[in-house]
């Protein structure tokens, strides 16, 4: 299964700005997928990210406030953009390739 | 859209017994169920993952099995040890979207 590299590993941002979240996968892979883990919940996916072509966002997501770059194979990024409190979460990035593997997350603390 | 069902949401054992986690899903063409162990602070790790053409699969002290016909599939640990106490999550995956996750399960392994 794939090795992923994810970073920052947490970060505690002042409302109203930006932050980027980076991935990197250890092999070359078509998809890969950002999720958000909210505070003792669940992961929910917000959006697949293939190369060469425009994020695909799930419902209550949206591009303006998570835009997802793929520029490559082996990478992509993640802002969560104007942030608010209600943005505090865990983001993870996540591949499948001979298994579905995470990332060891993004803890997002907004203040 | 395909949903997933866990239980229970909290478990308590012994040191030594037994752990059964149970999970149901809606979508019939759902062919691929990872589990994943996270523990605080950490991203998931998969731990086991069975395909829709199998209907156990064992590794160490962990299995799972599938019944396709009920839209099932549970999570067995055997002789349990403190370092398992974790939150775990069931998944399914049909191969259109990403993985649908359930809601977790707290396992709390007593010493």
């Amino acid at each position: 299964s794939a090795v992923i590299s994810q970073k920052p590993s947490r970060d505690i941002c002042q409302r109203g700005t930006s932050l980027t979240i980076q991935c990197q996968v250890d092999s070359q892979v078509t998809m890969m997928f950002w999720y958000r883990q909210q505070p003792g919940q669940s992961l929910t996916l917000i959006a697949t990210a293939n190369q060469g072509s425009e994020a695909t966002y799930e419902s209550g997501f949206v591009i303006d406030k998570f835009p997802i770059s793929r520029p490559n194979l082996t990478f992509s990024t993640l802002t969560v953009s104007n942030m608010s409190p209600e943005d505090s979460s865990i983001y993870l990035c996540s591949v499948d390739l001979n298994g579905y593997t995470f990332g060891s997350g993004t803890r997002l603390t907004v203040v | 859209g395909e949903n997933v069902e866990q239980h229970p949401s909290t478990l308590s054992v012994q040191e030594g017994d037994s752990a059964v986690i149970k999970c149901t899903y809606s979508d019939s063409a759902s062919n691929y169920f990872p589990w994943y162990k996270q523990e605080l602070g950490k991203g998931p790790q998969l731990i086991i993952d069975i395909r829709s053409n199998v209907g156990e699969k064992k590794d160490q002290r962990i299995a799972v099995t599938l019944n396709k016909t009920a839209k099932h599939f549970s999570l067995h640990i055997t002789e349990t040890q403190p370092e398992d106490s974790a939150v775990y999550f069931c998944a399914s995956y049909t191969g259109r979207r990403a993985l649908t996750f359930g809601s977790g399960t707290r396992l709390q392994v007593q010493p």
